[in-house]
């Protein structure tokens, strides 16, 4: 296991239309999240999940965003009817049972919503 | 609500030159602070993580110090590289069941060869 890994790296989408991400954290972490970053900021946190239990949402993730993680494994975040602001980087990252581990950080999935 | 903030946006510095970045946050309740390194277009490498209860923090040319009580971070890079150009960014996590991380816009370094 080398990593955090994302699919697919790059999304161009039309307005409107539905994507869907995944992420494959760490295979022994049990703590995942999900971030957006838009240019020249840093990233913003999403959602976060401790097995497959959603725990806490942000006010970013609107009612046309939904994350899963169904066996406390791998995860997907989709976006419902896209917009132009939906176009960022989005991160995944993923970190052990213990609090105190530091967040591993996937490649990201580049969304360019035209 | 944490903030982070880091000071300057962007930064060029000639080979060789020791330099530091800050980074300030707002609630000194903070649990750890990182720093990451983003290089354009990819996703973050984190550097470094100091714990609530540690003063600071090295690894090889880097070395990076906290203080809770005036809510300021650094991170220190000594004889700097060109391969270290890219952008760092500092990020405090939030006390209690996980780790609620914010970070700051990050500080864009170019080392000049």
């Amino acid at each position: 296991d080398t990593g955090v890994s994302q699919d697919p790296r790059h999304k161009i989408t039309k307005r409107g239309q539905n994507v869907t991400f995944r992420c494959d954290p760490i295979s022994e972490h049990n703590r995942l999240y999900w971030y957006r970053q838009t240019l020249g900021q840093g990233p913003e946190f999403l959602t976060y999940f401790q097995n497959e239990a959603q725990l806490e949402k942000s006010r970013l993730l609107s009612d046309r965003f939904s994350a899963e993680r169904p066996k406390g494994s791998f995860s997907t975040l989709e976006i419902q009817r896209t917009e132009q602001g939906d176009s960022a980087m989005y991160l995944c990252a993923s970190s052990g049972r213990d609090a105190t581990d530091t967040q591993y950080f996937g490649p990201g999935t580049r969304l360019t919503v035209l | 609500k944490q903030e982070v903030t880091q000071i300057p946006a962007a930064l060029s510095v000639p080979e060789g030159e020791n330099l530091v970045l800050n980074c300030s946050f707002t609630d000194s309740a903070i649990y750890n602070l990182q720093w990451f390194r983003q290089d354009p277009g990819k996703g973050l490498t984190s550097l470094l993580l100091i714990q609530s209860s540690q003063r600071e923090q090295t690894s090889g040319r880097l070395n990076a110090s906290l203080d809770k009580s005036s809510g300021r971070s650094t991170l220190y890079i000594a004889a700097s590289q060109p391969g270290d150009s890219a952008t760092y960014l500092c990020a405090g996590s939030s006390s209690g069941g996980y780790q609620k991380v914010t970070f700051g816009t990050g500080t864009k370094l170019q080392v000049i060869p």
